[in-house]
């Protein structure tokens, strides 16, 4: 039972546009987690959001937390081939100390 | 240490032998991960510790995998008698505490492992 759905799973697009990753869940979650990946090493943590309804960004990376903390996106404004990788959302429960992973979103931005 | 040392970046073995793999945490970091991640997928989480103890080992894919933790420090992670569906990257991190919240996650660069 895959508890965090990530769309899309691979998405390629051309340098300078915008795009969206979602991280949909039925469940509700205390705070969720974004990651990068690039090939040969690990995720990185790139932002956490806790509140519901919060809204953080890094440059040109947008991150949203859902009112009812059961949903995330991440919204990249004029894209960059160095932001090609693998993105990655957790969820926390509290409820216990693993962190609930999502499939991974790949995405190639071509120059 | 900077961060978390992974040890051996790649391992390739024969079917049915014996791996072992090392994790070093973030010095002072007292939760410790292990993941394991197919080509390009998402993480599978295996076990956790919280100093030396894992409370649950119910995440390790078959009795072929065992997990300790030594000194609240290094980890090892030993699979006996691999097959080919072991073959996998396999991640390990650390945080300072358990419980993602306020204490984010800072993973190794893997040992990739190929059983043949």
């Amino acid at each position: 039972t895959q508890l965090l759905e990530q769309s899309p799973q691979f998405l390629s697009i051309q340098e300078g546009e915008n795009l969206t990753v979602y991280c949909n869940s039925s469940s509700v979650f205390s705070s969720l987690q974004w990651y990068r990946q690039e090939p040969g090493e690990g995720p990185v943590l790139l932002v956490t959001v806790v509140t519901g309804g919060e809204v953080k960004k890094l440059k040109r990376l947008t991150f949203q937390f859902g009112d009812a903390r059961k949903d995330s996106s991440l919204h990249i404004t004029a894209a960059q081939p160095g932001d090609t990788g693998l993105y990655l959302c957790a969820g926390d429960r509290d409820s216990n100390y693993q962190l609930i992973w999502g499939a991974g979103t790949k995405l190639i931005i071509k120059p | 240490g900077a961060g978390v040392s992974q040890s051996p970046s790649n391992k390739v073995t024969e079917k049915g032998k014996d791996v072992e793999l090392r994790c070093d945490p973030i010095s002072g970091h007292t939760a410790l991960y292990w993941y394991r991640q197919s080509l390009g997928q998402g993480l599978e989480f295996l076990i956790y510790f919280q100093g030396n103890s894992a409370p649950d080992k119910s995440g390790l894919p078959s009795d072929r995998f065992s997990a300790e933790r030594t000194g609240g420090s290094v980890s090892t992670l030993t699979i006996q008698r691999t097959q080919q569906e072991d073959s996998a990257v396999y991640l390990c991190a650390s945080s300072y505490y358990l419980g993602a919240k306020g204490s984010p996650l800072h993973f190794g660069n893997g040992t990739r492992l190929t059983v043949t």
